[in-house]
């Protein structure tokens, strides 16, 4: 079955420091998503992305953030100078045309 | 921000026990879908519903949405540990999923 492939699977960085956190959607979608889940807490929408821009962002999504499909197949968040806050699960979800969402199996983000 | 409140948020139960878990807003949702999630993973998608009053059955899970598409449930049929797990509910009326806090279940033997 197709799936939503994350990497690293955990990420540990220094607070300031700028991290990249990858995904590889299913081919054939059309769909792209970033979602966190801070510990304990609901998963969190982040950005959605959809004919190479982006289509619709929350309010946690701010200048630190920025999304990119730089070759068809990848779909990366930057997150550019990291607060202990941000510390959380990243997923990364796609779809094509109908409602259901795949999801990756995160990266778990520690800052320190 | 639309909001989902899920009840119960925890529910412990023994093998073979039937249950019921709600999903509830004030708002309208175009669709909403349920997942469950094991710890560490993302979540999975059990199943979409998009029309008032639809029913759906997956095995011994059944998902009913409400007329006015603003709430929905989860029943569980004679529940088994496979069952253990966190289930979310998520609602959607845009390109942005809005998730509940889920239900967590454990199915004891």
């Amino acid at each position: 079955e197709p799936e939503v492939t994350q990497t690293p699977s955990h990420q540990v960085t220094q607070m300031g420091q700028e991290v990249i956190l990858r995904c590889v959607p299913i081919s054939n979608h059309l769909y792209f998503y970033w979602y966190r889940q801070i510990l304990g807490q609901k998963v969190e929408f982040l950005v959605s992305f959809y004919n190479n821009e982006i289509s619709e962002k929350s309010e946690i999504f701010d200048d630190q953030f920025s999304v990119e499909r730089p070759d068809g197949s990848n779909f990366t968040l930057k997150i550019r100078s990291t607060k202990l806050e941000d510390s959380a699960m990243y997923f990364c979800a796609s779809r094509a045309l109908t409602y259901g969402y795949t999801f990756g199996s995160g990266t778990r983000l520690t800052v320190v | 921000t639309q909001l989902l409140e899920q009840s119960p948020q925890f529910l412990s139960i023994q093998e073979g026990e039937n249950l019921t878990v709600y999903c509830n807003s004030s708002s309208v949702f175009s669709s909403l879908q349920w997942y469950r999630q094991e710890p560490g993973e993302g979540p999975v998608l059990l199943v979409t519903v998009v029309t008032g009053g639809e029913v759906k059955k997956l095995k011994r899970l059944t998902f009913q949405f409400g007329d006015a598409r603003k709430d929905s449930s989860l029943h569980i049929t004679a529940a088994q540990p496979g069952d253990t797990g966190l289930y979310l509910c998520a609602g959607g009326s845009g390109y942005a999923l809005n998730f509940g806090k889920g239900t967590s279940l454990l199915v004891t033997p």
